[in-house]
């Protein structure tokens, strides 16, 4: 079985600057893919960026980016210069590349502060 | 191009009643998902559907549960004989067909349950 840790239950941060959001997983698989889901207040989940364990790169996405350290099992988001509305719970998820099932941590509600 | 729909958004019933919950997909999406979340957790997955089928069920489907998808389209899933221990955040996610390893689950506004 797979498992998915994010140790921050809370974070806050002020306009503009950067934050970073830890995530870690267990799993005895090669090939997997990773993401974080931002769920705002009373809105529906939406994805924010996706790795694919095969490739070395980190992802990004605007001001969006990933820090994936596969022999450490370790996911990271970090997000650059910080805005209101990226206020939300941000769930680290996982998932095999043989399966359907997304497994997420139990989040991160990061608070963007003026 | 309208986004998954959940009916109701939300739902308060006394224990030991029946309910029911409708999902409607994407257009074109014929993979579907059921989701439960809990306050203080992220979601835990019940159910995958692709097209009509059902191809996966978590063991967190009890008996008591059971999702349908009959025509390929909307799906709607029911609890029978609720505890106060279903009271949860129900959330939908619909994908789309394709070769690729990975498609993405577009999620719902999910459909709040209180048992009382």
């Amino acid at each position: 079985a797979q498992t998915v840790t994010q140790s921050q239950p809370e974070m806050s941060v002020q306009e503009a600057e950067t934050v970073t959001l830890s995530c870690t997983y267990d799993t005895s698989e090669s090939n997997y893919y990773l993401f974080w889901y931002k769920q705002p207040p009373s809105r529906q989940m939406i994805l924010v960026i996706r790795q694919e364990a095969y490739k070395q790169q980190n992802a990004t996405e605007n001001r969006f980016s990933v820090n994936f350290q596969k022999a450490a099992k370790s996911f990271s988001l970090k997000i650059s210069d910080s805005q209101l509305g990226d206020t939300a719970m941000y769930f680290c998820a996982f998932m095999t590349d043989s399966g359907y099932a997304l497994n997420f941590g139990k989040g991160t509600s990061l608070l963007v502060t003026p | 191009d309208t986004g998954v729909s959940q009916d109701p958004r939300h739902k308060i019933t006394k224990r030991g009643q029946n309910v029911t919950f409708r999902c409607d997909p994407i257009s074109e999406h014929n993979r579907l998902y059921w989701y439960r979340q809990t306050l203080g957790q992220g979601p835990e997955f019940l159910t995958y559907f692709q097209n009509e089928a059902q191809l996966e069920k978590s063991r967190l489907l009890s008996d008591r549960f059971s999702a349908e998808r009959p025509k390929g389209s909307f799906s709607t899933l029911e609890i029978q004989r609720t505890e106060q221990g279903d009271s949860a955040m129900y959330l939908c996610a619909s994908s789309p067909p394709g070769t690729s390893d990975y498609n993405e689950q577009f999620f719902g506004p999910g459909t709040r349950l209180t048992v009382l």
